[in-house]
Order: C-alpha cells, then structure tokens, then sequence
C-alpha cells in the first residue's frame, strides 16, 4: 500500500519551461489536494478536487493548473514557469477524515 | 473567506516545560479541524481530529482541544523529539465543501 506518490521528488526548471507534476493515490480516496510550503508561510491551498473530473481553485491558484480525469490522479501543471514558483509542493487526499500526505515535490525556477 | 491562524509562530521549550499552541479559525460550516505535526524534509503526519466545541482529543504527551473559535495543542513535560513544525487545518462546508485550509504553522524546538 504505497498510500500518496509523488514525481518527481526533485527538479531544476529554467524559467518559461512548463512541467505536469503527478500524485498518485491507492486509497479510492474523493478528495486531493495541491499545496505549496514556502518557508514560515504554511500550507497554501492552490487547487483541489473533490471527485473525480472536478476542480476548484484555493488560495493561490494563479499560474498553475490541474487535471483530475481519473479518481485516483491529480495533475498539477505550470505553463510558464516563473522564479516565484520555487517551492515544496505537497499532494493530499482524504475522503471523510484526515488527510494523508505525499513526501513533497522540490522545485526550483531559476 | 475561511481563514486558519497559528500562535506563537515560533515557541522554544526546555525539557519538562509544558505550554500551549494556539490555532483560531474563522470558517463556515466547520467539518473538522485537523492537526498534523511535520519535520524537515517531510509530508506532515496527522496527530488528531475535533469536530465539534468541547471535544478533547489526547496521544502521549499531547492534548488537543476545540472551542468554536479555537483550538489548543497542549504539551505536557516535552521531550527534544517533540521538536517540530505543528500545523493546524479546518475542512469547510458550504460553497467551500472540501476545502482543507492550514495555518502558518508553530515551529517547536524543544532543548534537553
């Protein structure tokens, strides 16, 4: 039982390249979860899902995009990579409860 | 808009001193209030759930409780293992059904 997998865990993107980041969950969990975790600022919700084929936007959705076409899938894509993207990025699903965490996404722009 | 905030943003402990962590929320429709705890270079792992006021939730040496407008994270005679970032989430209903919105987070350091 892998719970949440994320990839890459680590990647270096010059600036205007786009990339897909993938969370795969094995849990038949409805809901998942993108953030990002930038030092001293927490968690910040930049989209969601809560069911297969919808999305909604969180906090800081600007410049990001997603997908969810299969339950257990959450696709999260940059077009245009910026500097102000470097960051950690965290998958998430749940169902009712709590959520579980993927191990993160370390992105760098430069 | 549903909004999580965390205090101290940084709390030092010695050994033994026992304290509080603070989360206020202000959300509509309050589905539960989650709180996780997370070390560096790691997803954060869930400690507990409270759903509604008066709820009380214990794990060793920690106690989380739930008022309508806060929530506590006690700790009782900490260790240096205790020391790590503890972050405080609320799930929300209404036109923000399913949205799982974290605070800032308190970064506890716990010197033997």
């Amino acid at each position: 039982n892998a719970g949440v997998t994320q990839t890459p865990k680590f990647r270096v993107l010059k600036t205007g390249q786009s990339m897909t980041l993938l969370c795969a969950q094995d849990m038949n969990h409805e809901y998942m979860y993108w953030y990002r975790q930038d030092p001293g600022m927490g968690l910040r919700l930049i989209h969601y899902s809560v069911g297969e084929g919808t999305t909604a936007k969180g906090e800081v959705p600007d410049g990001y995009n997603v997908s969810r076409l299969k339950k257990q899938n959450f696709l999260l894509g940059l077009e245009s990579a910026a500097p102000s993207q470097t960051s950690v990025y965290f998958c998430a699903s749940r169902d009712r409860g709590e959520a579980f965490f993927g191990q993160g996404t370390r992105l760098t722009v430069v | 808009e549903d909004q999580v905030t965390q205090s101290p943003e940084a709390l030092r402990l010695q050994e033994g001193e026992s304290s509080s962590l603070n989360c206020s929320y202000t959300v509509s429709g309050l589905r539960g209030l989650f709180w996780y705890r997370q070390d560096p270079g790691k997803g954060p792992e869930f400690l507990f759930t409270l759903y509604s006021a008066g709820e009380e939730k214990e794990k060793e040496r920690l106690k989380a409780t739930l008022t309508k407008k806060e929530s506590f994270l006690h700790i009782t005679a900490p260790k240096p293992e205790d020391s790590a970032t503890y972050l405080c989430a609320v799930n929300a209903g209404g036109t923000s059904y399913g949205k799982l919105t974290f605070g800032q987070g308190t970064i506890l350091t716990v010197h033997p």
